[in-house]
């Protein structure tokens, strides 16, 4: 069965603490990695696309990676802003879905 | 910025009341999808439909859920006798190719009493 597992469940920081998240998936067939971000009773707000191990995607303070068996989403001196639950989303050759993981629920303290 | 609207922002039903809701996709996308997420709980896929037909469902996209794309910009789910556990958000999203990312509207919460 395909999974996708997020951790930790819930992270908190001090400002400009640096730190990463890890998705880690089996999945029988990997057609693309997404990440998200995801703010209270918002929908899920799209941040980066990965397809292949080895590549690397930036953003402000954010940079995700992939390798075959996992991803991270890494936080450089994130700030209160960045507080957000963050999702990872994969999906499989062959299907149209995405599947999603439960999230990690990042907490940046001023 | 081309952005996913869904319509209402929350509805309240009674328990065995139809409802219907709607999403505007991005313009030029191709695929468009409904999720849903129970409080608390993940994001899960309910179905996507490309080229005017469902191209995948899953397993809580029962006979009483439907969709359609009854003109060139909207789509619609509709649920035609909610339960009590039909109680969520649902969000609607799109996507321009098979592969790509989707982008997500904000979402309609639904309340079933």
């Amino acid at each position: 069965e395909d999974q996708v597992t997020q951790s930790p469940e819930a992270l908190r920081l001090q400002e400009g603490e640096s730190s990463s998240l890890n998705c880690s998936y089996t999945v029988s067939g990997l057609r693309g990695l997404f990440w998200y971000r995801q703010d209270p009773g918002k929908g899920p707000e799209f941040l980066f696309t990965l397809y292949s191990a080895g590549e690397e995607k930036e953003k402000e303070r954010l940079k995700a990676t992939l390798t075959k068996k996992e991803s991270f989403l890494h936080i450089t001196a994130p700030k209160p802003e960045d507080s957000a639950t963050y999702l990872c989303a994969v999906q499989v050759r062959g299907d149209d879905k995405i599947i999603f993981g439960k999230g990690t629920r990042l907490h940046i303290l001023p | 910025e081309p952005e996913v609207t869904q319509t209402p922002s929350h509805q309240v039903t009674q328990m065995g009341q139809e409802v219907i809701l709607r999403c505007v996709p991005i313009s030029n996308h191709l695929y468009f999808y409904w999720y849903r997420q129970i409080l608390g709980q993940k994001v899960e896929f309910l179905v996507s439909f490309y080229n005017n037909e469902i191209s995948e469902k899953s397993e809580i996209f029962d006979d009483q859920f439907s969709v359609e794309r009854p003109d060139g910009s909207n789509f619609t789910l509709k649920i035609r006798s909610t339960k009590l556990e039909d109680s969520a958000m649902y969000f609607c999203a799109s996507s321009g190719l098979r592969g790509t990312e989707a982008f997500f509207g904000q979402g309609t919460r639904l309340t079933v009493v």
